[in-house]
């Protein structure tokens, strides 16, 4: 049983569509991760939390500590979006990783 | 420009064949790690360094060594190449409060 699980696994969306992909971990933990991980293979941080809200341009990413739930918002989605995006749980000195989300955003 | 520099990005082996993965961050950090990504499978943390001369495993360490040459270099070596080993290979290394600098990878095909 992987420690972080993430939802949906496959995201298709129409550009402009809220898009929304859940993160659910079962460790304790001091940190929550957000990365975006391109077609190209590159990956790029894009949040790190440890409770309430973070905001960056048209990416919100929320943690809610007591439900061990984590969420990455993306607002008027643009082609541009479409990546692979993953959570990762801090927990101790490791970081324990989701197996992604696959967002597509058709024009 | 400040980052995480990881070389070479492609390697084809043989079974059996020895190769190291080098990475070099510029940031000043003490911690630096090295993942594999496997298909359906998320980053999986081989070793670590929390600081200069330290290095410790992490979730898959076998068949790999590490060496932290120093605060800016960590690199990754694979004594005997197997078929297993065929993965997707990241460093990385913390930027504060804002997670990690991922290097650019190394896609690693041993046949």
């Amino acid at each position: 049983k992987n420690e972080v699980e993430q939802s949906p696994q496959n995201l298709t969306a129409q550009e402009g569509e809220f898009i929304t992909i859940n993160c659910s971990y079962s460790v304790g933990i001091s940190a929550l991760h957000w990365l975006q991980q391109h077609p190209g293979g590159g990956i790029v941080s894009l949040f790190m939390l440890s409770s309430g809200k973070k905001k960056h341009g048209r990416l919100i990413a929320t943690i809610n500590i007591q439900e061990k739930h984590s969420s990455l918002h993306i607002t008027a989605s643009h082609p541009r979006d479409s990546a692979v995006y993953i959570c990762a749980a801090l927990h101790g000195n490791q970081f324990y990783f989701g197996t992604g989300t696959s967002l597509t955003v058709i024009p | 420009n400040a980052g995480v520099t990881q070389t070479p990005k492609f390697q084809v082996l043989k079974t059996g064949q020895s190769m190291t993965l080098q990475c070099a961050q510029d940031m000043n950090h003490n911690s630096m790690y090295w993942y594999r990504q496997d298909p359906g499978m998320g980053l999986r943390l081989i070793y670590y360094s929390a600081s200069e001369g330290t290095t410790d495993k992490g979730e898959v360490p076998n068949g790999y060594n590490v060496s932290r040459l120093n605060k800016r270099e960590f690199s990754l070596r694979l004594e005997s190449a197997a078929p297993s080993q065929t993965s997707v290979y990241f460093c990385a290394s913390p930027q504060g409060g804002d997670g990690y600098t991922f290097g650019s990878g190394t896609r690693l095909t041993v046949v």
